[in-house]
């Protein structure tokens, strides 16, 4: 399967800054990337799907201007947290679509905690 | 909307037994249902993914089941060992990207 990897693994930050992560595919091309975030002891929630080359679509209930991605190469997609607040603390993991073998999957970054202070 | 639950929600057990996890889902037009690993803090491990015409998939001690009909599949973890305590999510494929189960938290006493 495909290698994912995100940078940094996690960040503390304090309230108000701005703050990226970077999802890198290491060994495919990818078109397409999801981003999710799971808060302590919940599921993980589909945030976006980042489009290589065009806008990124987001889930309902999550703000386009607060939570900006980049997709801007087949091998590297970026999401920005603008001006953090402690309820944005959670931990955030990339995934890039993958049709290989005729299996219509997903591969996982490690996911990157943020915790805003 | 595609939801998915998953039953219990924590389970501890005494070292050495069998056990099964439950996830049930309501939308059975799936491609494909996928069951992780997540220790505490870290990423996702892929365990066993089951394409929507099978039945069932078997790695070393788990084995998991998809019944695409009634929406349901099972992970069955035979002679379970403390190394085995982890968060186990459920996680289906349909026209959307993954929808996950909140997961099941396995816990194994020595």
């Amino acid at each position: 399967g495909a290698v994912v990897s995100q940078h940094p693994s996690w960040v503390i930050c304090k309230s108000g800054t701005s703050v990226k992560i970077e999802c890198r595919s290491l060994d495919f091309q990818a078109t397409t990337m999801f981003w999710y975030r799971q808060f302590p002891k919940q599921s993980l929630m589909l945030m976006a799907t980042s489009n290589e080359g065009s806008k990124a679509t987001y889930e309902q209930g999550v703000e386009k201007d607060k939570f900006l991605i980049n997709h801007a190469s087949l091998t590297l997609s970026t999401l920005t947290v603008t001006s953090a607040h402690p309820e944005d603390s959670s931990f955030y993991i990339c995934s890039l679509h993958g049709t290989g073998g005729g299996t219509d999957t997903q591969y996982f970054g490690p996911g990157t905690r943020l915790t805003v202070l | 909307k595609q939801e998915v639950t998953q039953i219990p929600a924590a389970l501890s057990v005494p070292e050495g037994e069998n056990l099964v996890l439950n996830c049930s889902f309501t939308d059975s037009a799936i491609y494909n249902l996928q069951w992780f690993r997540q220790d505490p803090g870290k990423g996702l491990t892929s365990l066993l993914l089951i394409q929507s015409s099978q039945r069932e998939q078997t790695s070393g001690r788990l084995n998991a089941s998809l019944d695409k009909s009634s929406g349901r599949s099972t992970l069955y973890i035979a002679a379970s060992q403390p190394g085995d305590s982890a968060t186990y999510l459920c996680a289906v494929k349909g026209n959307t990207p993954l929808v996950f189960g909140k997961g099941t938290r396995l816990s194994v006493i020595a």
